[in-house]
């Protein structure tokens, strides 16, 4: 595709509820990137990807984030039983190896409730 | 691992004034430095890069300059417009498009008509 798409747009979910977000990156782009911004931060990094190869995942903030990108193209972000404090937006990034620098998605805003 | 400070946290300049905004970084190991414009509501995008190659990159109204011995790097736009007011994000890594970016706290630049 012409850019990185992630949806939902938005999500609303109940705590305690599970939600999972999806990114399609730029078609060929090897390398996937999920952040998270907390409203007035910057993009927290929580996992990145090499085809489905998940190389780094030390930013994921507990056992209930869960990553995966099956067929090395499509990625999804779950989250287990959230909680308030997961609200924030999710924005999923792709590059590939020869260009510097991501493109990034528009992003998914999770609302916790 | 890396971690990236960025000053200030916010920013109010007249139109045709200068704005710096400037980052440290803790990790020898980077040696890319990206910059990215984030409009409210919007996605990150890149606006300008630097490596640890060279000491300054100019692309029109917006400049980079790095200083790897120190550590630190620093965007500066000349000229200001009110279509500059966003908030900006530094990054920094060990490079190319398969390595995680640690990105800066942001600074909100208003420029004022």
């Amino acid at each position: 595709g012409a850019g990185v798409s992630q949806s939902p747009r938005y999500k609303v979910a109940k705590r305690g509820q599970d939600v999972a977000l999806r990114c399609d990156p730029i078609s060929g782009h090897v390398s996937l990137f999920w952040y998270q911004q907390a409203l007035g931060q910057g993009p927290e990094f929580l996992t990145y990807f090499q085809n489905e190869a998940q190389l780094d995942k030390s930013g994921l903030p507990s056992d209930r984030f869960f990553a995966e990108r099956p067929e090395g193209s499509v990625s999804t972000l779950k989250i287990q039983r959230t909680q308030q404090e997961d609200s924030a937006v999710y924005l999923c990034a792709s590059s590939t190896p020869d260009i510097y620098g991501y493109t990034f998605g528009s992003g998914t805003r999770l609302t916790v409730v | 691992g890396e971690n990236v400070e960025q000053h200030p946290s916010t920013l109010s300049v007249q139109e045709g004034d200068s704005a710096v905004i400037k980052c440290t970084y803790s990790d020898s190991a980077s040696n890319y430095f990206p910059w990215y414009k984030q409009e409210l509501g919007k996605r990150p995008q890149l606006i300008i890069d630097i490596r640890s190659n060279v000491g300054e990159k100019k692309d029109q109204r917006i400049a980079v300059t790095l200083n790897k011995t120190a550590k630190h790097f620093s965007l500066h736009i000349t000229e200001t417009q009110p279509e500059d007011s966003a908030v900006y994000f530094c990054a920094a890594g060990p490079g190319g498009g398969y390595n995680k970016l640690i990105f800066g706290a942001g600074t909100r630049l208003a420029v004022h008509p």
